[in-house]
């Protein structure tokens, strides 16, 4: 597609239940970043894929949160057991590749909310 | 390890004066540095990038930033405010050894009229 997808654009779940995020990158890009933002704060780190496998994913904050990119292109970020302090907008990215001075092509994120 | 610190959260300026927002960067091999902007409940964009040619670098809207070595800091300037850069603004760094991108805290510009 034209940009990065995600979707949902806002999502509000109860605490405890499990809640799966979407990324469509740009067609062609290999890497995917995920990131989260947090009111009045920058985007923290989570993980990163280069093709299908997870390059980096030392930002995951617990065993709570996982994400899969299968087939290169679409990715997922899975959350279980959710806490009020998973709220936060989730941020995805895609870059035409990890090295070098790409900057990233960002999403207009999902906004988390668990009351 | 790489980070970057962005003084001042908040900025404000007068229409058709100059902006000025400060980074500073801490990277242990030459780095990459970024600037986005980010408009209410919208994505981040991309303003500009140093990627260790030119260290002027001049990007969209407007906005330039100069990459000082001896300083270690890639500060984001433009000549003239317009009501329509009001938004909020970070800086990022990516190091040579680390393939994902540190962003800073932010700065929110206010542009008064």
């Amino acid at each position: 597609g034209a940009g990065v997808s995600q979707t949902p654009s806002n999502k509000v779940t109860e605490k405890g239940k499990y809640v799966e995020l979407r990324c469509d990158p740009i067609s062609g890009h290999t890497a995917l970043y995920w990131y989260r933002q947090s009111l009045g704060q920058g985007p923290e780190f989570l993980i990163y894929f280069q093709g299908t496998g997870a390059a980096d994913d030392s930002g995951l904050p617990n065993d709570r949160f996982f994400a899969v990119r299968p087939e290169g292109s679409v990715s997922t970020l899975k959350i279980q057991r959710t806490e009020r302090g998973d709220s936060a907008v989730y941020l995805c990215a895609s870059s035409p590749q990890d090295q070098g001075g790409h900057g990233y092509t960002f999403g207009s994120g999902t906004r988390l909310t668990v009351v | 390890a790489q980070s970057v610190t962005q003084l001042g959260s908040h900025v404000s300026v007068s229409e058709g004066a100059l902006v000025l927002l400060r980074c500073n960067y801490s990277s242990s091999v030459p780095p990459y540095l970024f600037w986005y902007v980010q408009y209410p409940n919208q994505g981040l964009q991309l303003l500009l990038k140093y990627t260790s040619a030119a260290t002027l670098v001049k990007g969209i809207n407007g906005f330039e930033a100069e990459f000082k070595k001896s300083e270690t800091s890639f500060h984001l300037t433009k000549p003239s405010a317009h009501m329509s850069d009001a938004a909020e603004y970070f800086c990022a760094v990516k190091s040579g050894g680390y393939q994902k991108v540190t962003f800073g805290t932010g700065t929110k510009l206010q542009v008064i009229p």
